[in-house]
């Protein structure tokens, strides 16, 4: 039973436009949502995370938009960079629950064509 | 400040054997979290260790198993290799007891053949 799903295995943008990066979730017990970056061969990097008292919260070229009643979110990434091509990792946590893991979806590979 | 560190990078095991990682955490954190990480299946959780306990534990069957030591300094063993546990596996430290941000290491890429 996947808790966390993001849809779209890839994605590819022209540089200097907008990219999209979805994610649903099932779980209602999350409540702190993050989203990470990974370059091949290495870890993945925290990139921006939101609570589910926000909908919204940005980061320089990143955005990150939570609806909680469609149990959905959104990265924005504003202008897209050929260096922003990576694997995008949605994950989630259930914090108020007291769990301490993260639930990660399966990740969305960007590519960014200059 | 140096960042997580896990050893080794790489290993190449044969079934049946019996492999140990090893992780170091940024300092001053004293949780760590394993991941295991197998193309398509996305990133799935292990287990984690704050101050040299186990608090949560994945879906994994008993031959995975896990440490962390008075240092915070953490260890994941897996016995009895099969084919289908070659992954990354990857250990993230959080500075914080409710783990609100990860921070990965690198991994150690494990090939069973």
């Amino acid at each position: 039973d996947q808790q966390v799903k993001q849809n779209s295995p890839s994605l590819s943008v022209q540089e200097g436009r907008i990219s999209i990066l979805n994610c649903d979730y099932t779980n209602s017990m999350f409540d702190y949502f993050l989203w990470y970056k990974k370059y091949p061969a290495e870890g993945p990097t925290f990139l921006i995370s939101i609570s589910s008292i926000k909908d919204k919260n940005e980061d320089g070229r990143f955005t990150v938009f939570l609806n909680k009643s469609a149990k959905h979110l959104s990265l924005h990434i504003v202008p897209s960079q050929p260096g922003d091509s990576a694997v995008y990792f949605c994950a989630a946590s259930a914090l108020g629950a007291g769990s301490y893991q993260l639930t990660f979806g399966k990740g969305t590979k960007l590519s960014v064509i200059p | 400040k140096a960042g997580v560190t896990q050893t080794p990078r790489y290993l190449i095991k044969t079934r049946g054997q019996q492999v140990t990682l090893s992780c170091s955490p940024i300092s001053g954190h004293r949780s760590v979290s394993w991941y295991q990480q197998t193309p398509g299946q996305g990133l799935q959780f292990l287990f984690e260790y704050f101050s040299e306990t186990q608090r949560n534990k994945g879906n994994f069957p008993g031959r995975f198993s896990g440490r962390q030591f008075s240092n915070s300094r953490s260890e994941m063993n897996v016995s009895t290799l099969e084919l289908g546990d070659s992954a990354l596996y990857l250990c993230a430290s959080s500075l914080t007891a409710t783990n609100e941000k990860l921070f990965f290491g690198s991994g150690t890429q494990l090939s069973v053949l």
